[in-house]
């Protein structure tokens, strides 16, 4: 089992949706978690970074960590054409530098 | 803050030749940084993790000796691509840790798109 499973999609919406991506992940150890946003030919860049569980809001976008089920999410709302990008969860353990990174979801907000 | 850059953003070279990468973190110290490999439409692989003054760790079925990096400093990593061939044309892409304790998330580089003919 991967340390960490994300739906590559692609994901298409009409721009103003709510966009929901997931990953889930295998090792309740695991404690920090973060989302990536990376545009084509482009290096990622950290959107949202949590610890633990919980929510965490910043603008338009909202990572939620749900640990007793092993599932993050990553909530777009409005979604924009500029939105367009892939997005990749990734997740740290808290005992050293392992750093697992999904697959990324391949995402497109349609004017 | 937390931003790393990468030179080249983009090489061109012929078949046999080395190229070197250089990762820079600009305004934070990087213990760790880490080496990429990205193919179009996937996902990033992990190629090698390096810790300033000490030798990379490199990731099962990368050539540690085709693939030299050097972490010389707390700011400063480089990827050496050496006798480059064609099937070597990738993107590559660094990350860096900011220094801690635990190290806790990456910053990545724009990364460097390298040709091979």
């Amino acid at each position: 089992q991967k340390e960490v499973e994300q739906d590559p999609g692609p994901l298409s919406v009409p721009e103003g949706a709510i966009v929901s991506l997931n990953c889930t992940y295998s090792n309740s150890a695991f404690q920090y978690f973060m989302w990536y946003r990376q545009y084509s030919r482009k290096g990622p860049e950290l959107l949202m970074y949590t610890y633990s569980s919980g929510n965490k809001e910043d603008g338009r976008f909202t990572a939620q960590v749900d640990k007793s089920s092993k599932y993050i999410s990553l909530f777009i709302r409005d979604s924009q054409p500029s939105d367009s990008a892939t997005y990749l969860c990734a997740i740290n353990s808290n005992t050293g530098n392992q750093f697992y990174f999904g697959t990324g979801t391949s995402l497109t907000v349609i004017p | 803050g937390a931003v790393v850059s990468q030179h080249p953003s983009r090489v061109i070279c012929k078949s046999g030749t080395s190229v070197k990468i250089e990762c820079r973190s600009l305004d934070f110290q990087a213990t760790t940084m880490f080496w990429y490999r990205q193919f179009p439409k996937q996902s990033l692989m992990l190629m090698a993790t390096s810790n300033e003054g000490s030798k990379a760790t490199y990731e099962q079925g990368v050539e540690k000796d085709k693939f030299l990096i050097n972490h010389a400093s707390l700011t400063l990593s480089t990827l050496t691509v050496t006798s480059a061939h064609p099937e070597d044309s990738s993107f590559y892409i660094c990350s860096a840790s900011t220094d801690g304790a635990t190290q806790e998330t990456q910053y990545f580089g724009p990364g460097t798109r390298l040709l091979v003919l």
